[in-house]
């Protein structure tokens, strides 16, 4: 099956300082990359999609300016966490959907701040 | 404006059968998935309906009925490692998908 890999799994920082997560996908070309958020005991939340080639699309609520999504080929896409506080430290999830619209997950980035 | 409903939290004993429930409401649909998330660790695929019926994969079984909006996941022979959350996710008009909250299943021995 088709693999999307994650990196760092976790990551420990500094209040003020920013994290990049990259995500990709191993061996499909992912027409669409997603990035999700879950905090403890709650469900996916959805942050942003993004397209190859163009610029991301944000939920509702979701600051573009603090969490800078690049898509910069069909196999890879980054978060970027910028100017990182507490109350970021979460579960980030990334997911790839290939041209079947099947949609595969990463296994996740645990960040902390402190 | 769209809806996905499952149970919040569940609890069966170990190799008994338990059903989780979904029922959506979404404008259009392509699909309906049943993902497993343990604590701490990303989603992973268990099934996918899209036409009625049912689906059998192992000791797992997934059910649609589109008309109804309505959909289950069936886990057979319990083991203790099933305790997780299973994510009910519909894929609507626009290829997105539309999550449910979860439904934590505790399995006692």
């Amino acid at each position: 099956g088709a693999v999307v890999s994650q990196h760092p799994s976790r990551v420990i920082c500094k209040s003020g300082t920013s994290v990049k997560i990259e995500c990709r996908s191993l061996d499909f070309q992912a027409t669409t990359m997603f990035w999700y958020r879950q905090f403890p005991k709650q469900s996916l939340m959805l942050m942003a999609t993004s397209n190859e080639g163009s610029k991301a699309t944000y939920e509702q609520g979701v600051e573009k300016d603090k969490f800078l999504i690049n898509h910069a080929s069909l196999t890879l896409s980054t978060l970027t966490v910028t100017s990182a506080h507490p109350e970021d430290s979460s579960f980030y999830i990334c997911s790839a959907r290939d041209r079947e619209y099947e949609q595969y997950f990463g296994p996740g980035t645990r960040l902390t701040v402190t | 404006g769209q809806n996905i409903d499952q149970p919040t939290e569940m609890t069966a004993t170990e190799g008994a059968i338990v059903q989780i429930n979904c029922t959506y409401q979404t404008s259009g649909f392509n699909g309906l998935f049943w993902y497993q998330q343990h604590a701490g660790e990303a989603p992973t695929f268990l099934s996918y309906n899209v036409l009625d019926g049912l689906e059998e994969k192992g000791r797992f079984s997934s059910f649609l009925s589109r008309s109804k909006g309505y959909s289950y996941l069936l886990l057979k022979e319990l083991q203790m490692k099933d305790s997780a959350s299973y994510l009910c996710a519909v894929m609507d008009s626009n290829y997105q998908l539309i999550w449910g909250a979860g439904t934590k299943l505790i399995i006692k021995p």
